[in-house]
């Protein structure tokens, strides 16, 4: 069973700091990697992904990956009240098996910004 | 519209009843996915369409749940004999690319589903 895990939280940060949130993933032969972000109530929309290893910056967020240490992170500069949510960590496997297997989400970290 | 968009949004069920779930991708998505997912956990996944071929039902968790895409556009999700468990949001989320590693899903509303 391929698993992705994520610190559930809530992980508090006051307003204008930068929150990190982390993944980690067992299956070495992952290739694609996504963030997305839930409001409560709401479903999930797409933040980043990131194929290759290294940075990759979209405004206030940087996605980084070390596929080394099967390990993906966002980083979300300038905090704001309205980054509030839950921040799912998505993982594609490799392109073996079926497609539900190589699809896993985390169970999410709660991020906290405080005004 | 431009988004996915799901119906019912809310849906009631006592035990035992049969459930039909709707999702009506983005145009032109070649790719259909289904995700169950239950209070404070991240979506798990139910079963994968590419245009009408059903490739992978790998998650759906009993015979009681059926999918369907017949046309390659709108797919219905049915929960025959609803029981307790059944009872979380399911979500539809659409891709354009059917293969490769591109896979940027996007997600519909989502339907509540309660089972009493």
């Amino acid at each position: 069973q391929k698993e992705v895990e994520q610190n559930s939280g809530p992980l508090s940060v006051p307003e204008g700091a930068i929150a990190s949130l982390n993944c980690t993933y067992s299956d070495r032969g992952s290739q694609s990697f996504f963030w997305y972000r839930q409001y409560s109530g709401k479903s999930p929309e797409l933040i980043m992904f990131i194929y290759s290893n290294g940075d990759k910056e979209d405004g206030r967020f940087t996605a980084q990956l070390n596929k080394a240490s099967q390990y993906v992170s966002l980083l979300i500069r300038d905090s704001q009240p309205s980054d509030s949510a839950t921040y799912l960590c998505a993982v594609i496997g490799g392109l073996h098996g079926g497609y539900g297997q190589n699809f896993v989400f985390g169970p999410g970290t709660r991020l906290s910004v405080l005004p | 519209g431009a988004g996915v968009s799901q119906s019912p949004r809310y849906k009631v069920a006592k035990r035992g009843q049969d459930v039909a779930l709707r999702c009506d991708p983005i145009s032109g998505h070649v790719s259909l996915f289904w995700y169950q997912q239950a209070l404070g956990q991240g979506p798990e996944f139910l079963t994968y369409f590419q245009n009408e071929a059903q490739l992978d039902k790998s998650g759906l968790p009993s015979d009681r749940f059926f999918a369907e895409r017949p046309e390659g556009s709108v797919s219905t999700l049915k929960i025959q004999r609803t029981q307790q468990e059944d009872s979380a949001v399911y979500l539809c989320a659409s891709s354009l690319t059917g293969t490769g590693i591109s896979y940027e899903q996007y997600f519909g509303p989502g339907t509540r589903l309660t089972v009493t």
